[in-house]
């Protein structure tokens, strides 16, 4: 019974290079969410997606980061031209429920980049 | 503003010595606060879920409680494998795509 899947795990990144984080939510579960999570300080909502969409991206920059969850395949969490500052772990969460309704979130072991 | 601050940031206990935590939270609408256990390195395991004032969860050691205001997370005789950041999260009814969570309590048990 697997759990929330990310990968990789860790990812070091130069300056101007671009960060791709990986997703696959647990079985039966439609609704993906990514979280950054920086030391000394609380998981901030980035995303929410479901399959195909992006229902809300009001916490994530505008810029340089972008979010998919495609039919077929992982979400994926796009950051391009990275910077010292995108150093943090990103953790994916999934749920079996619409955000509309209530439910808890089941979150992955995250992934945590690096930028040199 | 839609907020959650947890107390205390830090708790150390001896083995067998119980205490609480707690989670204050304001929000437009609580659908839903959440209790989450988080080791060191690893994801958010989930613990619990509260819906309304007066519910109470069980689960071995932990007990959560809300009011209209905060949520307790009762730990009794806790054992060092009970060593973890616990974190509270609130889904809020008017942004219910997101939960905000506090910054967690770093408990540690010492034998």
């Amino acid at each position: 019974n697997a759990g929330v899947m990310q990968n990789p795990r860790h990812l070091v990144r130069r300056r101007g290079q671009e960060a791709r984080l990986r997703c696959s939510p647990m079985k039966g579960h439609s609704h993906v969410y990514w979280y950054r999570q920086l030391p000394e300080e609380g998981l901030k909502f980035m995303v929410y997606l479901q399959k195909e969409n992006i229902i809300d991206e009001s916490g994530m920059p505008k810029e340089r980061f972008s979010a998919e969850f495609p039919k077929e395949g992982p979400s994926i969490l796009r950051i391009q031209q990275v910077v010292r500052g995108d150093s943090a772990a990103y953790f994916c969460a999934s749920s079996p429920r619409a955000a509309d309704g209530t439910g808890e979130l089941f979150f992955g072991e995250g992934s945590r980049l690096t930028v040199l | 503003e839609d907020q959650v601050t947890q107390s205390p940031e830090a708790l150390r206990l001896q083995e067998g010595e119980s205490s609480s935590l707690n989670c204050s939270y304001t929000v437009s609408g609580l659908r839903g606060l959440f209790w989450y256990r988080q080791d060191p390195g690893k994801g958010p395991e989930f613990l619990f879920t509260l819906y309304s004032a007066g519910e109470e969860k069980e689960k071995e050691r932990l007990k959560a409680t809300l009011t209209k205001k905060e949520s307790f997370l009762h730990i009794t005789a806790p054992k060092p494998e009970d060593s973890a950041t616990y974190l509270c999260a609130v889904q809020a009814g008017n942004t219910g795509n997101q939960f905000y969570f506090g910054t967690g309590t770093s408990l540690t048990v010492i034998p």
